[in-house]
């Protein structure tokens, strides 16, 4: 069963605007990742944020964690048609990697 | 630095043939990972393998299984295979005490006809 799950499943915006995704899950995490892929390839990490921050950076890449709530968020800013593609979320606990079932982001130029 | 690659790209299957696919981890890694993504689907755990022995198991039935070899490089084998099986299935790879940070190849698209 999927841990996380994603909302929206799809989402279509122009480029030059931002893009919100959200994550939920339901045990508790080390951490949580967001992955990035590309129409039916391999995924690519994007992200890392540890269940003790509560924001991180990277680029045009804002990641937040509500660890209460059981709830992250990925923000793309400024987006290119480069950035079409599935994201997904990924909480880890123990040993094990768990996605959740991704949102599909069409960034239209 | 080499990523994971994986073998073949895409295979195509008749319905009860095994299908046999191949992943190399990112040298110096030591773990790997199988994952299942049906179309449209987030990815389902399948098999973690690590120092050549089977660590976790994802909620598939037994005809689902693999291996490990000495170089750290791994098989999937799917036998009896149905048409469900279809998907692509991805390959990833970590440090032992890493497991968190997986290292992704570009998958295999099986399809079962």
């Amino acid at each position: 069963s999927q841990q996380g799950e994603e909302d929206p499943q799809a989402l279509s915006i122009q480029e030059g605007e931002n893009a919100t995704m959200n994550c939920s899950y339901k045990t508790s995490i080390n951490n949580l990742q967001w992955y990035r892929q590309n129409s039916g390839r391999g995924l690519v990490h994007l992200i890392l944020i540890r269940s003790n921050e509560r924001e991180k950076h990277s680029g045009r890449l804002r990641v937040t964690l509500d660890t209460s709530k059981k709830s992250s968020s990925l923000l793309i800013t400024a987006s290119r048609a480069a950035d079409t593609a599935s994201y997904f979320c990924a909480t880890s606990s123990g040993d094990k990697l768990t996605f959740g079932t991704g949102t599909r982001l069409a960034v239209r130029p | 630095e080499a990523g994971v690659t994986q073998s073949p790209t895409h295979l195509i299957k008749t319905r009860g043939q095994q299908a046999t696919l191949r992943c190399s981890p990112i040298s110096g890694h030591t773990s790997v990972y199988w994952y299942q993504q049906a179309l449209g689907l987030g990815l389902q755990f399948l098999l973690w393998y690590d120092e050549g022995e089977e660590r976790n198991r994802g909620n598939f039935p037994p005809r689902f299984s693999g291996r490990q070899f000495p170089n750290y490089s791994s098989e999937l084998n799917v036998n009896a295979l149905e048409l469900e099986d279809s998907a692509l299935y991805l390959c990833a790879s970590s440090h032992r005490w890493s497991s968190y940070e997986q290292y992704f190849g570009p998958g295999t698209r099986l399809t079962v006809t």
